[in-house]
């Protein structure tokens, strides 16, 4: 099984709503990214996570908050969004190894904030 | 700092044809370059990737050749098909040991036309 599931596909929330973005992987990979991609754009990386720890944090507002609960899930829980927040939000997952592993990526979540 | 620059940023060619995307990257401790195919809708998709000990790669009707002196990359693909239509993404792990992380060009519009 080489695939990362993310949900939910689709989301709609108000600039007040508190929702969650879900991934799930069952590789065994103790890497876990959130990357944010807007239309005709490269993903750009928000944070990593290393054996259920934050490693990185790419200067992203503290309006999106990550969660690991275990070492298959990641969680990304938004609050108080702005519109220009809507994007594709990609989760993927690598084997913790020389940082020369494959990095499989989810269908993505698409995110609207009206 | 860790840049990936890629070229062209669209590139339309007759079924049949070749193509040939080409990216440069900053860190020349940069160990792991892949190239992911992005469908409208999915999230990327790994097509082929190379590590630094090697020069070139292939898989049918893809290759991936690095230049770590010049610090360059490329994808050729041939006998291009109208299902190679996507968008093209080289990354460069940047980072070193461990997991690190995957930076990516601004990506190629592939058209293949019928």
């Amino acid at each position: 099984d080489t695939e990362v599931t993310q949900t939910p596909k689709h989301l709609v929330m108000g600039m007040t709503n508190k929702k969650s973005l879900k991934c799930e992987q069952h590789m065994g990979h103790r890497a876990m990214y959130w990357y944010k991609q807007k239309a005709k754009k490269p993903p750009e990386l928000m944070f990593v996570y290393s054996y259920e720890k934050l490693s990185i944090n790419e200067s992203v507002p503290s309006r999106f908050s990550p969660e690991c609960p275990n070492s298959s899930l990641l969680n990304l829980h938004l609050h108080a969004l702005q519109p220009e927040d809507s994007a594709l939000y990609l989760c993927a997952s690598r084997d913790r190894g020389t940082g020369s592993t494959e990095a499989f990526f989810g269908q993505g979540t698409r995110l609207t904030v009206v | 700092g860790e840049n990936v620059e890629q070229h062209p940023s669209t590139l339309s060619v007759q079924e049949g044809d070749s193509a040939v995307i080409k990216c440069t990257y900053s860190d020349s401790a940069s160990n792991y370059f892949p190239w992911y195919k992005q469908e409208l809708g999915k999230g990327p998709q790994l097509i082929i990737d190379i590590r630094s000990n090697v020069g070139e790669k292939k898989d049918q009707r893809i290759a991936v050749t690095l230049n770590k002196t010049a610090k360059h990359f490329s994808l050729h693909i041939t006998e291009t098909q109208p299902e190679d239509s996507a968008v093209y993404f080289c990354a460069a792990n940047f980072g070193g040991t461990s997991y690190g992380k995957l930076t990516f060009g601004q990506g190629t519009i592939l058209t293949v036309h019928p």
